[in-house]
C-alpha cells in the first residue's frame, strides 16, 4: 500500500499551545498536501507543498517536507479549540495529482 | 464560488440493493475524484473522471462504478451492496494540484 502513516495517532493539548503532527510516506511524490476533517465531514484543504520545497507557511500553519526521509510535519501554532479535528497528509505518489494517497490521520483535541 | 456538493447526505440501504450517489463539482472544475472512508481502511481512492472519461481507478471491485456528465457532474454507483460498503463517500473536484472535497455521503448498509 502507498498509504502513509501519521504520528501521533491522537494528540491532546491546551489552547494556546503548539501542535506538531508528522507524516511518513512510501513513494516518490510531486507534492504533499495536508487536510483537516471535522467529525466525519468533508476534508478541508490546508496547504500544499511541492517536492522541491522544504518549508511553507500559511497563517498559523507551518509545513516542512524532507523528501530524503519521505516525511513531512505540520505545525499549528497558538492552537484554538476550533482546531480540534483530524488532520491527514496526502501524497500524489507521482501517479497524478488527482489520485491521492492519504495517511492514517492524527486526531487533535484542543482543550479550552 | 459554491463548493462541491454531494447528494444525498445520508443513505440507508440493505444488503443486495444498489445505490447511486451524486457529486456536483465547483464550477469550472473538470476533474472529479471519489474516495471511500472507513474506520478500518481509512481514506481510499475509488476513481477519477475527467471530461467524461475515467482517468484513474483504485483497487475496488467492479461493483463500484461511476460516470461523469458533460456538465462535469459525476455519479457513482455501488451494486449488490455488502455490509462492508458502509462508509463515508467523498468526492472532490480539482484544479491544478489541489482537490476540494464535498461534505460526503454517509452510506449505511443493513
Amino acid at each position: 500500500s502507498q498509504q502513509g502513516e501519521e504520528d501521533p495517532q491522537a494528540l491532546s493539548i491546551q489552547e494556546g499551545e503548539n501542535a506538531t503532527m508528522n507524516c511518513s510516506y512510501k513513494t516518490s511524490i510531486n507534492n504533499l498536501q495536508w487536510y483537516r476533517q471535522n467529525s466525519g465531514r468533508g476534508l478541508v484543504h490546508l496547504i500544499l507543498i511541492r517536492s522541491n520545497e522544504r518549508e511553507k507557511h500559511s497563517g498559523r500553519l507551518r509545513v516542512t517536507l524532507d523528501t530524503s526521509k519521505k516525511s513531512s510535519s505540520l505545525l499549528i501554532t497558538a492552537s484554538r479549540a476550533a482546531d480540534t479535528a483530524s488532520y491527514f497528509c496526502a501524497t500524489d505518489g507521482q501517479t497524478g495529482a488527482n489520485n491521492l494517497f492519504f495517511g492514517t490521520g492524527t486526531r487533535l483535541t484542543v482543550i479550552p | 464560488k459554491a463548493g462541491v456538493t454531494q447528494t444525498p447526505r445520508y443513505l440507508i440501504k440493505t444488503r443486495g440493493q444498489q445505490v447511486t450517489l451524486s457529486c456536483s463539482p465547483i464550477s469550472g472544475h473538470r476533474s472529479v475524484s471519489w474516495y471511500q472512508q472507513t474506520p478500518g481502511q481509512g481514506l481510499q481512492f475509488l476513481f477519477e473522471y475527467f471530461s467524461e472519461t475515467q482517468r484513474n481507478k483504485g483497487n475496488f471491485p467492479g461493483r463500484f462504478s461511476g460516470r461523469q456528465f458533460s456538465n462535469s457532474r459525476s455519479e457513482m454507483n455501488v451494486s449488490t451492496l455488502e455490509l462492508g460498503d458502509s462508509a463515508l463517500y467523498l468526492c472532490a473536484s480539482s484544479v491544478e494540484d489541489t482537490q476540494y472535497f464535498g461534505p460526503g455521503t454517509r452510506l449505511t448498509v443493513l
